[in-house]
C-alpha cells in the first residue's frame, strides 16, 4: 500500500498564482521528501524535511511537516509554466533502511 | 538525471522473452534502486542494493531479477514470469548510509526506460 497519499490528484492554476499540495502518511518517519517529475522523465529531488523539523524553505518552495497529523504540504509560490509537472511526496520510515515510499502524486498544470 | 544513465530509453519485447534494462551511475553511490511506475501512479520498489554483491527484494520483486557485481551498475532483468511488464522503469541511487547518522537518503534518478510488451 502507498505510504504517502497526495491531495489533490490534479491542480490547474495560472502563472503567478501559488500552488499548494498535501501529503498524508501512516507510520512514523525519519524524513519526508518531495520530488518533481516532468512528463516521461525521471524524478528530481526538490526538498527534504526531517521528522524534527516543522518548516523548510528552498527558493520558491515551502514545505511544512506536522508529525502529529502525519501530514506535509508543499507550497510553490509565484508559479511559472515551467513548474508544470507531477509532484510526489516520499517518506523514509523509521523501521526501513533508506527505502522511499511514494504516493501517487499531484499533477500540476500552470497555464501562461 | 545527471550521473545516472539508463538504456535503452524505449524497449519493445515479445511475450515470453526476458529483457535486461541497464542502469549505470558515476556518482560513487553505494545504494541503488529499481522502481516501476504505471500510468498515473507513484513508484513501486522492485529491488534495491545497499552495497556491491548484495541486494534485497522490494515490494513487487516477483518476475524480476537483478545483479550488483560492480558498484556502478545495477541491471534489471524482466523475466517472462512477470505477468504485466509494460511500464516505465526508473533506476535511482543514493549515497551510502551505513553508520552515517542523519543520512538523508535523497535519491538521484535516471531518465527511465519505457518497456512495452507486444
Amino acid at each position: 500500500s502507498q505510504q504517502g497519499e497526495e491531495d489533490p490528484q490534479a491542480l490547474s492554476i495560472q502563472e503567478g498564482e501559488n500552488a499548494t499540495m498535501n501529503c498524508s502518511y501512516k507510520t512514523s518517519i525519519n524524513n519526508l521528501q518531495w520530488y518533481r517529475q516532468n512528463s516521461g522523465r525521471g524524478l528530481v529531488h526538490l526538498i527534504l524535511i526531517r521528522s524534527n523539523e516543522r518548516e523548510k524553505h528552498s527558493g520558491r518552495l515551502r514545505v511544512t511537516l506536522d508529525t502529529s497529523k502525519k501530514s506535509s504540504s508543499l507550497l510553490i509560490t509565484a508559479s511559472r509554466a515551467a513548474d508544470t509537472a507531477s509532484y510526489f511526496c516520499a517518506t523514509v520510515r523509521t523501521d526501513s533502511w533508506g527505502k522511499l515510499q511514494f504516493g501517487a502524486g499531484t499533477q500540476v498544470v500552470v497555464t501562461p | 538525471d545527471g550521473g545516472i544513465t539508463q538504456s535503452p530509453k524505449y524497449l519493445f519485447r515479445k511475450e515470453g522473452q526476458n529483457v535486461t534494462l541497464s542502469c549505470e551511475q558515476n556518482l560513487n553511490h553505494d545504494a541503488m534502486y529499481w522502481y516501476r511506475q504505471d500510468p498515473g501512479q507513484g513508484l513501486r520498489l522492485i529491488y534495491y542494493s545497499q552495497i556491491v554483491n548484495d541486494f534485497q527484494k522490494g515490494d513487487i520483486a516477483e518476475g524480476y531479477s537483478v545483479s550488483r557485481e560492480k558498484k556502478e551498475s545495477f541491471p534489471l532483468t524482466v523475466t517472462s514470469a512477470q505477468k504485466n511488464p509494460t511500464a516505465f522503469y526508473l533506476c535511482a541511487s543514493s549515497p551510502g548510509t551505513s553508520g552515517m547518522l542523519g543520512a538523508s537518503y535523497e535519491q538521484f534518478f535516471g531518465p527511465g526506460t519505457r518497456l512495452t510488451v507486444l
